[in-house]
């Protein structure tokens, strides 16, 4: 089956623990991108992968880190996570850009205390 | 003045309805229209993309787009319960198309 896969789907964390939440499809997918769903806000771009080692920031990168080094995965990093990086976080796939449309990933709620 | 604009509802209409979504835009280079809808605890999906201007229908679904008032609108008729979800407007930037800006979102309610 085709999808996007994200864990852990829900993670509660400390200020200033290093976390790292991984993504990975199965569809070749070139393109990858992190959102961050927050209520009143929608979705904000946070990272984008056009393919591997090539990555670029989106509207609200700041506190975030991404890599990509192999096709198939691209985790997102919180060095050290504050408490207004809580949010709903969604992992997205494309054959090449937006344009084509997004598989979404099933999301990664993220508490940090 | 935010890119895309979307009235957040929430929106609840009884079953066999008529429902309008609605987003305005701000850009006029947009030029590809999308529509995601997310189920509750779920990841948004695609649901119809248009391109530049006019009607595009899918089922009981139609997107249309008024290039000229920076308008899109989501139509679905005979509603059903189960459309009960979140529906997001979504427009690739005119660039490369690399960055998709969403719209907040309306959250829909078919009653039975």
């Amino acid at each position: 089956e085709a999808q996007v896969t994200q864990n852990p789907r829900y993670l509660i964390t400390v200020t200033g623990k290093k976390l790292t939440v991984t993504c990975s499809q199965n569809m070749n997918h070139e393109y990858m991108s992190w959102y961050r769903q927050d209520p009143g806000l929608g979705l904000r771009q946070i990272y984008y992968s056009m393919n591997v080692e090539v990555t670029d920031k989106g509207d609200v990168p700041e506190g975030y880190k991404v890599s990509r080094k192999e096709k198939r995965n691209f985790p997102l990093i919180l060095e050290s996570p504050s408490p207004n990086q809580t949010s709903l976080y969604f992992c997205a796939s494309s054959i090449t850009g937006g344009l084509w449309g997004y598989t979404f990933g099933s999301g990664t709620r993220l508490t940090v205390v | 003045q935010k890119e895309v604009e979307q009235d957040p509802g929430p929106l609840s209409v009884p079953e066999g309805a008529i429902v309008s979504l609605n987003c305005t835009y701000s850009n006029s280079a947009f030029q590809y229209f999308m529509w995601y809808r997310q189920y509750s605890r779920k990841g948004p999906e695609l649901l119809m993309y248009t391109y530049s201007s006019g009607n595009k229908e899918d089922g009981r679904f139609t997107a249309q787009v008024d290039k000229s008032s920076k308008y899109i609108s989501l139509f679905i008729r005979d509603s059903q319960p189960s459309d009960s979800a979140t529906y997001l407007c979504a427009i690739p930037d005119s660039g490369g198309y690399q960055k998709v800006t969403f719209g907040t979102g309306t959250k829909l309610q078919v009653i039975p």
